[in-house]
């Protein structure tokens, strides 16, 4: 059965490193989105992507976050200069179609911690 | 802004049925979700419901929607020990098809 897949599952990073989390989403979904989970708090929506372009971000997403689809299977969250703030769970989904048919599929997550 | 809450834990027995709840305060979603994530796993869409409907039943789940209080549950019957897991429930953000609203998630522990 197809799945989306994250690396790496863990990365350890200091504070003010950058770091690239990546993702494969299920190879024929349109639709790409990464959210992230802190330690006991909610699943966050960060960012959606579509049709090569970002088609909505939330306010946790400033300019120290980027995605990337560089070919036509990987899709990346960048975080430039890592916080102690930014340690969490990320999550990365696509889907076929937009989200509000609930069809999307999630990845495992990579974990991050920033120290 | 928009949210969901649900309790944080919930504690049933092998073979009874476990409900968890879950309220939310945007009325315009279309949709309302629950996910379900087993240890080391992504989270796994178990079932949804659209906004018109008050009831939808599917082999051992059944989720329950009250429009008027904002408050969705899903019942499980007949609890395994599979069934442990932690439940997001969560919602389309209105008519905006680009993102869900998740909750913090419930974990259900089963007792044998």
């Amino acid at each position: 059965e197809p799945e989306v897949t994250q690396t790496p599952s863990h990365q350890v990073t200091q504070m003010g490193q950058e770091v690239i989390l990546r993702c494969v989403p299920i190879s024929n979904h349109l639709y790409f989105y990464w959210y992230r989970q802190i330690l006991g708090q909610k699943v966050e929506f960060l960012v959606s992507f579509y049709n090569n372009e970002i088609s909505e971000k939330s306010e946790i997403f400033d300019d120290q976050f980027s995605v990337e689809r560089p070919d036509g299977s990987n899709f990346t969250l960048k975080i430039r200069s890592t916080k102690l703030e930014d340690s969490a769970m990320y999550f990365c989904a696509s889907g076929p179609s937009r989200a509000n048919t609930g069809e999307l599929f999630f990845g495992e997550g990579s974990r991050l911690t920033v120290l | 802004g928009e949210d969901v809450e649900q309790s944080l834990f919930l504690s049933v027995r092998e073979g009874d049925s476990s409900v968890i709840n879950c309220t939310y305060t945007d009325s315009s979603s279309t949709y309302l979700y629950w996910y379900k994530q087993e240890p080391g796993a992504g989270l796994q869409l178990l079932t949804y419901i659209f906004s018109n409907m008050d009831m939808k039943q599917d082999q051992r789940l059944t989720v329950l929607l009250n429009k008027k209080d904002k408050h969705l549950s899903l019942r499980i019957a007949d609890t395994q020990t599979g069934d442990s897991a932690i439940y997001f429930c969560a919602q389309s953000e209105g008519n905006r098809d680009d993102k869900i609203i998740f909750g913090k998630g419930t974990r259900l522990h089963i007792l044998p």
